[in-house]
């Protein structure tokens, strides 16, 4: 089965503060993928990674970075939290060459 | 980017109706999947169609890859109060490499007991 966790379900950050996400697969995924959700926004990719050490824009990066040293982890690193980046955050990955991706459970963040 | 288009936002149903569902897009798509996601949990995958014209069941979930290759749909037969979530289909474009999907932003689904 695979298993994709996240390190927290819900976090309470304040506005100026540096929040990291992890995300962790134990599948050897290549992929790894870091969305945002929001009601009547659906998913938006954030970043994506093939590869240790690569990572490329998604449709929304502006205010995020990410990390990958691993394989298995992949970080997403708000530098200074605002409150336009309260969400839920998804991590996401996959084969390289396969068609679907596996789910983390998601971290609910709230930054006040 | 390319949108994934499901409508409506929200559907109601009674317990032991069937629902179908569709998700279409302008563009051609080489990959369709279904992913359900309940409330406070990750979206997780229900069914992955790889060809047009397919039809694939898991349960009393069918789904099936439009011809056009621009759409989709899900159905969900005898419905129970467990189905209640979102209901999300994602697509891969030719050529999108490294698994990047595009997702519809969702049907929220509610069964009446």
């Amino acid at each position: 089965d695979v298993k994709v966790t996240q390190s927290s379900r819900y976090l309470v950050k304040r506005t100026g503060e540096k929040v990291f996400l992890e995300c962790v697969q134990d599948m050897d995924h290549e992929n790894m993928f870091w969305y945002r959700q929001d009601p009547g926004l659906g998913l938006r990719l954030i970043y994506f990674s093939y590869d240790v050490k690569m990572k490329e824009k998604g449709d929304i990066p502006e205010g995020y970075s990410v990390s990958r040293e691993k394989k298995e982890r992949f970080s997403l690193i708000l530098e200074s939290a605002s409150t336009n980046q309260t969400s839920m955050y998804l991590c996401a990955s996959s084969f390289t060459g396969q068609r679907t991706q596996y789910f983390g459970p998601g971290t609910r963040l709230l930054v006040l | 980017g390319q949108q994934l288009n499901q409508s409506p936002q929200s559907m109601f149903i009674q317990e032991g109706e069937d629902v179908s569902m569709n998700c279409t897009s302008s563009s051609i798509f080489n990959t369709w999947l279904w992913y359900k996601q309940e409330p406070g949990e990750g979206p997780v995958l229900l069914i992955a169609l790889y060809k047009a014209g397919e039809l694939t069941s898991n349960g009393r979930l069918t789904a099936q890859f439009g011809i056009t290759r621009k759409d989709s749909f899900l159905n969900i037969s005898a419905s129970i109060p467990s189905d209640v979530g979102i209901y999300f289909c994602a697509g891969q474009l030719p050529f999108g490499g490294n698994s990047k999907l595009t997702f519809g932003k969702g049907i929220t689904l509610s069964v009446r007991p």
